[in-house]
């Protein structure tokens, strides 16, 4: 695998499920994020990560919660959603953040998630 | 709080035409500028990335251009062919200072049709 890779490709599920989306990147870097893309809408940063840290989080409801257990793999566990958080999830990742090699993000082929 | 625009919002062109599509962001004070191209359903593929201390680039048929002083892009595509046809992602990344410094403001994107 090369790049940064993204599980599963389509997810459907009820309001009341617990699921969980798994991005991990093969690129050697430090930072990850996650993005939502709906429908009209312009890509939304979701949260950040840097060294498994979290340094961001964008006024994301707490239905979604997101682990980092190390600088490869991140996770976007998900429960109780509504109807309106159907979207394509995306993950990224860089080299670093806020350095002079801050970096292009690399993006994953995204989770296509439908709330029913 | 950075906002980007793209126009037009979708193209419809034949093929061989050389286009222009338009990104322009209100906060001056970036760190630099990428264009994205996104197919149906799919994750981001950088085409360009322009810091904010040159004016252009280029990558064969690309040229994306940066005058950051008056906020905007160009992304120049020559020759287009109907492969050419995606969703164009501009997205500007914040400069030094602030909480948020790189992260990624994304503009609606243009859709892009190349027909034969």
């Amino acid at each position: 695998e090369t790049g940064v890779t993204q599980t599963p490709r389509h997810l459907v599920m009820g309001m009341t499920n617990k699921k969980s989306l798994k991005c991990e990147q093969h690129l050697g870097h430090n930072a990850m994020y996650w993005y939502k893309q709906s429908a009209k809408k312009p890509l939304e940063l979701m949260f950040v990560y840097n060294f498994k840290e979290q340094t961001e989080n964008n006024s994301v409801p707490s239905r979604f919660s997101p682990e980092c257990p190390n600088s490869s793999h991140l996770f976007l566990h998900l429960h109780t959603l509504q109807p309106e958080d159907s979207a394509l999830y995306l993950c990224a990742s860089s080299q670093g953040i806020g350095t002079t090699q801050d970096n292009e993000q690399f993006f994953g082929p995204g989770t296509r998630l439908t709330v029913l | 709080k950075q906002e980007v625009t793209q126009i037009p919002a979708a193209l419809s062109v034949p093929e061989g035409e050389n286009l222009v599509l338009n990104c322009s962001f209100t906060d001056s004070a970036i760190y630099n500028l990428q264009w994205f191209r996104q197919d149906p359903g799919k994750g981001l593929t950088s085409l360009l990335l322009i810091q904010s201390s040159q004016r252009e680039q280029t990558s064969g048929r690309l040229n994306a251009s940066l005058d950051k002083s008056s906020g905007r892009s160009t992304l120049y595509i020559a020759a287009s062919q109907p492969g050419d046809s995606a969703t164009y992602l501009c997205a500007v990344r914040r400069g030094a200072g602030g909480t948020s410094y790189g992260k990624l403001t994304f503009g609606q994107g243009t859709i892009l049709t190349v027909h034969p």
